[in-house]
């Protein structure tokens, strides 16, 4: 069946990288998303990433898909306390309505 | 430049009683959606109408039904509350419902169920 996991939680040091990963299972997937959600508040889209790509940068963000694995990572360069927040993969289903949601990822940046 | 509008932002029930939680974006947007967020859950689909008219069945419908009104609004109604249903209630729209596209996200509802 369809599931997308991700580990529960990351602590890391204000300038330092994060790398938040998650795993998926519906190889049919033509797009992988990485949204973001601060306190208090919904999801933001962040980035996607083409199923036929395997790296996307977009400014202190770089997505990278390994497709046999079926594994997916977002990594923030110089994170600020800003960052701060859960973060959710999410891949849709070939073409409907559905999304997959993973578990999310709380990010939390040590000053 | 609203983007979606959920009602209420928190809500406290008993068991039984029943409630409508109201949605309405103001982009045009052909498809929305009702998620809920669990800890440890992610987000899980209940239900969706892919445009004006159609509504179907998520992940996790049961409990649940829903109304598409206008292109405006999706609402979400508990006819009998259960403590289980106890959760972070999101409304989400998008363009046309096809992949590739941005959701736009509710602020959410808090609903506990006593």
């Amino acid at each position: 069946g369809e599931d997308v996991e991700q580990s529960l939680f990351l602590s890391v040091r204000e300038g330092d990288s994060s790398v938040i990963n998650c795993t998926y299972t519906d190889s049919s997937s033509t797009y992988l998303y990485w949204y973001k959600q601060e306190p208090g508040a919904g999801l933001q889209l962040l980035t996607y990433i083409f199923s036929n790509m395997d790296m996307k940068q977009d400014q202190r963000l770089t997505v990278l898909l390994n497709k046999k694995d079926k594994h997916l990572s977002l990594r923030i360069a110089d994170t600020q306390t800003g960052d701060s927040a859960i973060y959710f993969c999410a891949e849709d289903t070939s073409g409907t309505y559905k999304y997959i949601f993973g578990t999310g990822t709380r990010l939390k940046v040590l000053a | 430049n609203a983007g979606v509008t959920q009602t209420p932002k928190f809500q406290v029930l008993k068991t039984g009683q029943s409630m409508t939680l109201q949605c309405a974006q103001d982009m045009n947007h052909n498809s929305m959606y009702w998620y809920r967020q669990d800890p440890g859950m992610g987000l899980r689909l209940i239900y969706y109408s892919a445009s004006e008219g159609t509504t179907d069945k998520g992940e996790v419908p049961n409990g649940y039904n829903v109304s598409r009104l206008n292109k405006r609004e999706f609402s979400l109604r508990l006819e009998s509350a259960a403590p289980s249903q106890t959760s972070v209630y999101f409304c989400a729209s998008s363009d046309q419902g096809q992949g590739n596209e941005k959701l736009f996200f509710g602020s959410g509802t808090q609903l506990s169920v006593l």
